[in-house]
């Protein structure tokens, strides 16, 4: 299957800092990547959508000045969390939608585990 | 939006045996339905997929099922091995920017 890869793979940062998180598809172009959120035993919650040149689309409830995304390339987007708190702890999985024929399926990254102090 | 119900939520079994997932969904739209492993601390790994004009698929022990008119799919793992045991999503897929909609997960246990 393609490949996924997310940077980094856990972090911890204070309360009130950034963290910017990468996901990068590495064998194939993605015009359409998405970011998703964990908590434990629970499902992913998808949070945005983020499509390669254009404004990523926000699901409702998802403040857009707290977590920027960007997608600058077909092969990378990032989430920045900024002022991070403690309740922004969380797994945070990408995927990446590859398009080849009529195929079109969706890879996830290895997800990042963030923890707020 | 698409809404999809996933059953059950735990489902444990003997080395050996069988072990069937059941998914439903409520856009008549929806079109391709994959179904991902996620082992504690990792991604969803893709495993199986199915698209709406396939009644059956099968990769090796695992198999998925498809019926548009009743609107449910199912995964079916034969011959389990301890190393199944993680939690498995379902999810589809309606027209809109490709995203998914996933159910609510099931943690399956297989016991050697």
């Amino acid at each position: 299957g393609a490949v996924v890869s997310q940077h980094p793979s856990w972090v911890i940062c204070k309360s009130g800092t950034s963290v910017k998180i990468e996901c990068r598809s590495l064998d194939f172009q993605a015009t359409t990547m998405f970011w998703y959120r964990q908590f434990p035993k629970q499902s992913l919650m998808l949070m945005a959508t983020s499509n390669e040149g254009s404004k990523a689309t926000y699901e409702q409830g998802v403040e857009k000045d707290k977590f920027l995304i960007n997608h600058a390339s077909l092969t990378l987007s990032t989430l920045t969390v900024t002022s991070a708190h403690p309740e922004d702890s969380s797994f945070y999985i990408c995927s990446a939608r590859r398009l080849a024929g009529a195929q079109d399926t969706q890879y996830f990254g290895p997800g990042t585990r963030l923890t707020v102090l | 939006g698409e809404n999809v119900e996933q059953h059950p939520s735990t489902l444990s079994v003997q080395e050996g045996d069988s072990a069937v997932i059941k998914c439903t969904y409520s856009d008549s739209a929806s079109n391709y339905f994959p179904w991902y492993k996620q082992e504690l601390g990792k991604g969803p790994q893709l495993i199986i997929d199915i698209r709406s004009n396939v009644g059956e698929k099968k990769d090796q022990r695992i198999a998925v099922t498809l019926n548009k008119t009743a609107k449910h799919f199912s995964l079916h793992i034969t011959e389990t091995q301890p190393e199944d045991s993680a939690v498995y999503f379902c999810a589809a897929r309606g027209s809109t920017l490709g995203r998914l909609y996933f159910g609510r997960g099931t943690q399956l246990t297989v016991w050697p």
